[in-house]
């Protein structure tokens, strides 16, 4: 069955230090990865998306993740947090039958001043 | 352009009580989602509408129905709340994925409902 997996449940990072969220997931085939953010109290917001080619995948917000098959990883990065990034971060994976995204748990963020 | 909206934004029941949780978008979405949000537990897919008049299970569909009312609605029903639905519950939609399943274009979230069993 398909998985993902946050294996960070909170991470703190200073302000203008860089930033790598994990993400791992489990599927047979090219998976089709995303990332969403949410605020505190607000809905989800997509930052990027991953389908085939470059491996390397630019979102909003300055934000950029990796695919590697060979890990079976698509982590986040951010070069330099700002404190409004802090917010609560999923990693998710279309399902096989193409009919919704499998959840990681979340990794939330906080941004020390 | 509203998005996606719910109603209520906060909601109280008392075990056995029944609700329906209301979701609406403005963007002309073939598909529609219920999920809901425990702590620790991300999202989890309650039901889906890939397009009008059509709606499937999910990943945790028990003690929920769903009815998708037209293009623009999809509600979710509890019949007899229990303090296990206690949650946060989550609307989103999305545009058919041409060429591709229908997840594959981005999901729009609402704000969610807080939705407390006790």
């Amino acid at each position: 069955a398909q998985s993902v997996t946050q294996p960070d449940i909170h991470i703190t990072v200073s302000e203008g230090a860089s930033l790598e969220l994990r993400c791992n997931y489990s599927y047979g085939a090219t998976p089709y990865l995303f990332w969403y953010v949410q605020s505190p109290g607000q809905g989800l917001q997509l930052l990027l998306k991953y389908f085939s080619g470059d491996t390397l995948v630019q979102g909003i917000k300055g934000f950029e993740a990796e695919f590697k098959r060979s890990q079976s990883s698509f982590n986040l990065r951010k070069p330099s947090v700002h404190w409004s990034d802090a917010a609560e971060y999923f990693c998710a994976v279309g399902n096989q039958a193409g009919t919704a995204l499998i959840f990681g748990k979340g990794t939330t963020l906080s941004v020390s001043s | 352009n509203a998005g996606v909206t719910q109603t209520p934004k906060f909601q109280v029941l008392k075990t056995g009580q029944s609700m329906t949780l209301q979701c609406a978008q403005d963007m002309n979405h073939n598909s529609m989602y219920w999920y809901r949000q425990d702590p620790g537990m991300g999202l989890r897919l309650i039901y889906y509408s890939a397009s009008e008049g059509t709606t499937d299970k999910g990943e945790v569909p028990n003690g929920y129905n769903v009815s998708r009312l037209n293009k623009r609605e999809f509600s979710l029903r509890l019949e007899s709340a229990a303090p296990s639905q206690t949650s946060v519950y989550f609307c989103a939609s999305s545009e058919a994925w041409s060429g591709g399943p229908f997840w594959g274009n981005e999901q729009f979230f609402g704000p969610g409902t807080r939705l407390t069993v006790l």
